[in-house]
């Protein structure tokens, strides 16, 4: 398997913009995880899905965010309206059970909201 | 709730040196303790995890880390680095009560360079 793949790997968008970062997790996996690396805050879980059901939204910033899981091959990220502080890292990563199970991350998305 | 401190934010040792890179949690129970590492412009990769059981782990790469409960702490280690250790460490706690493995809360990080 190719791994997590992630796309775009850069973005760069001015303010306002609808963006939108894709994910293809490893084939198999039932749980899809998005995080945000920035250097303030670290690495933050935003939303996770099992069997393409979100399960746990708490960590999504705002409203502007969104997150979809419309089948088991594919999940995006969309921010709208994206602001400068959205400019972080992005992972996605895909996992094949509920424990004692290990995460794999894709390269992530590195955006630059200006 | 529970946090996780890296007090190194960046930290330099010589090829062939030995590596311990401290990590304290805080949290009322013993969590779910895990070790990535994360190379310039990649994701993140497991180097070893802790749920129960023999409190000396040991990893790929030749990493080993250490759960003592005492101490709050897992501290990752390494007898002797390679140039391509060079990279960013992470340290994440879980709360098994509480989304289990899923819900990882990272460190801020440690930043190691390798000198040859």
């Amino acid at each position: 398997d190719a791994g997590v793949i992630q796309s775009p790997r850069h973005e760069v968008t001015e303010m306002g913009q609808e963006v939108t970062l894709r994910c293809k997790p490893i084939s198999g996996h039932d749980y899809l995880f998005w995080y945000r690396q920035t250097m303030m805050r670290g690495l933050e879980l935003l939303i996770y899905f099992n069997n393409n059901v979100p399960i746990d939204d708490s960590g999504m910033p705002e409203d502007r965010f969104s997150a979809k899981m419309p089948n088991a091959s594919f999940s995006t990220l969309k921010i709208q309206p994206s602001e400068p502080r959205d400019s972080a890292v992005y992972f996605c990563a895909s996992s094949a059970g509920y424990m004692n199970t290990e995460a794999f991350f894709g390269q992530g998305t590195r955006l630059t909201v200006v | 709730a529970q946090s996780v401190t890296q007090p190194d934010i960046h930290i330099t040792v010589s090829e062939g040196a030995s590596l311990e890179l401290r990590c304290n949690y805080s949290y009322g129970a013993t969590p779910y303790l895990f070790w990535y590492v994360q190379s310039p412009g990649q994701g993140l990769q497991l180097l070893l995890k802790y749920f129960s059981g023999d409190t000396l782990v040991q990893g790929i790469k030749g990493f080993e880390a250490e759960f003592k409960r005492s101490q709050s702490s897992f501290n990752l280690r390494k007898p002797s680095v390679h140039w391509s250790d060079a990279a960013e460490y992470f340290c994440a706690v879980a709360d098994p009560f509480s989304g289990g493995y899923n819900k990882l809360i990272f460190g801020a990080g440690t930043r190691l360079a390798v000198h040859p």
